[in-house]
């Protein structure tokens, strides 16, 4: 079966850094996304890998490893407004988006 | 200025009426989704549609309906059939279908609360 496995939860200091894993099981692989959702709110994009490596986009940065079907979201300068859950979600071989059930960040002061 | 708007934000209905759930977008987006969110689990597809006058099931069609009869517009009707209605309901868009790097973009939600 296809599956995505990501921390439930996880609590992180204001200024400080944060590394959300998720790692990955689906029939092929054509990518991988990570989007930020605020409590009662859409989603909304963060990043896109499908090759290996790390791409950085000012504070967030987003690494994939296809040979160990795992990624990694780093947050850096933790923002009280980064509070939020954030989901991963894999594009299978037919295309379809396979969503990890959210990582909820709590930022304490 | 361009985006998704999914109306209303939050409904309430009596057990066993149909509702009919918004969906409008001006992105000049061909694809269009519709996910269904319940606490702790992932996004889970219930219809999506690539281009005007077709669409196609996702994993939980079961108690649902659609139709796409204009690019911008793709409601969904949640039936009496729908065993457990209740829910947040998310409706994206993306340019295209079948395209690895082609983002979704989520609508703000509605939260269906059937009593």
């Amino acid at each position: 079966g296809q599956n995505i496995d990501q921390p439930t939860e996880m609590t992180a200091t204001e200024g400080a850094i944060v590394q959300i894993n998720c790692t990955y099981q689906t029939s092929g692989f054509n990518g991988l996304f990570w989007y930020q959702q605020h409590a009662g709110e859409a989603p909304t994009f963060l990043s896109y890998n499908v090759l290996d490596g790390l791409e950085e986009k000012g504070r967030f940065s987003s690494f994939l490893s296809r040979s160990k079907g795992y990624s990694y979201l780093l947050l850096k300068e933790l923002q009280m407004k980064d509070s939020a859950s954030y989901l991963c979600a894999a594009l299978d071989s037919n295309y379809q988006l396979i969503w990890g059930a959210g990582t909820k960040l709590i930022i304490k002061p | 200025d361009g985006g998704i708007t999914q109306s209303p934000k939050y409904l309430f209905r009596k057990e066993g009426q149909n509702v009919t759930l918004s969906c409008e977008q001006n992105l000049n987006h061909d694809a269009m989704y519709w996910y269904r969110q319940d606490p702790g689990q992932g996004l889970r597809l219930i219809y999506y549609s690539q281009i005007v006058n077709d669409f196609q099931k996702g994993d939980i069609a079961e108690g649902y309906s659609v139709s796409r009869e204009k690019k911008e517009s793709f409601p969904l009707t949640v039936t009496s059939a729908q065993k457990n209605p209740t829910a947040f309901y998310l409706c994206a868009s993306s340019r295209v279908a079948g395209a690895g790097t082609d983002t979704q973009y989520f609508g703000p939600g509605t939260r269906l609360t059937v009593l």
